[in-house]
């Protein structure tokens, strides 16, 4: 079975620095992408970053770039995310995805999705 | 970048009615769009990919259509279990970008 399995929820204070978690299991991790979804309360998801754990290549969306790093740990099937100064609007639901690529039509999408990983940040 | 809108943002309407959402990107991205559900405390789920096909499992009460810059995604029959929120994504090369959402709720 094709599985995400994020870390449980996280609450710290501004300033400080946090590393979520990612374990993939029942496919190829180094052959796809994973990607970061970012849902604040009561709103939508937008698109963080995604890496390919092969070569550790990562893109992000212009809105998050030098705001958060995503990395992988091949050894460990294991993608992250890290703020290294966390900021009260930061607290959020953060979703890790598998982007699913088709070969041949070239069609992708995430699927499937982690749990959520909830963080609060709060003096 | 490419930009997405939905509308409505929400709606509320009786079991059985037929539901139709529409979403737009800000430019032609011919039909590298899909479409999400998620339910209240849960991870979103793909529901339609390439615009029209629809996922393995998923109810054939949904469907999706649409292609360029103008797409719908359609509940034929509304049923109780479909309370969610819809995204559609639309997707260029490695750069991806969700729609703002519409709220389905049961009149």
């Amino acid at each position: 079975e094709v599985q995400l399995v994020q870390s449980g929820a996280e609450v710290k204070k501004p300033g400080e620095s946090l590393k979520i978690s990612c374990k993939a299991s029942g496919y190829s991790f180094t052959n796809n992408w994973i990607g970061w979804v970012r849902q604040m309360p009561g709103k939508g998801l937008e698109w963080m970053g995604i890496i390919y754990p092969g070569d550790s290549d990562a893109r992000y969306n212009p809105s998050f770039q030098g705001q958060v790093t995503i990395s992988v740990d091949k050894s460990i099937t294991t993608a992250y995310l890290q703020w290294s100064s966390l900021k009260a609007s930061d607290t959020a639901m953060y979703y890790c995805a598998r982007r699913f690529y088709q070969l041949g039509s070239g069609s992708n999408w995430f699927d499937p999705w982690g749990q959520g990983t909830l963080v609060t940040v709060s003096s | 970048d490419i930009q997405m809108t939905q509308s409505p943002s929400s709606l509320s309407a009786s079991v059985g009615d037929r539901v139709t959402i529409t979403c737009q990107a800000s430019q032609d991205i011919t039909n590298y769009l899909n479409w999400y559900q998620q339910k209240p405390g849960k991870a979103p789920k793909l529901l339609i990919y390439d615009a029209s096909n629809l996922e393995t499992g998923v109810p054939s009460r949904f469907s999706g259509g649409g292609s360029g810059t103008d797409f719908t995604f359609t509940i034929s029959s509304l049923q109780p279990e479909d309370i969610a929120t819809y995204y559609c994504q639309q997707y260029d090369n490695l750069l991806f970008t969700f729609g703002p959402g519409t709220k389905v709720d049961i009149k």
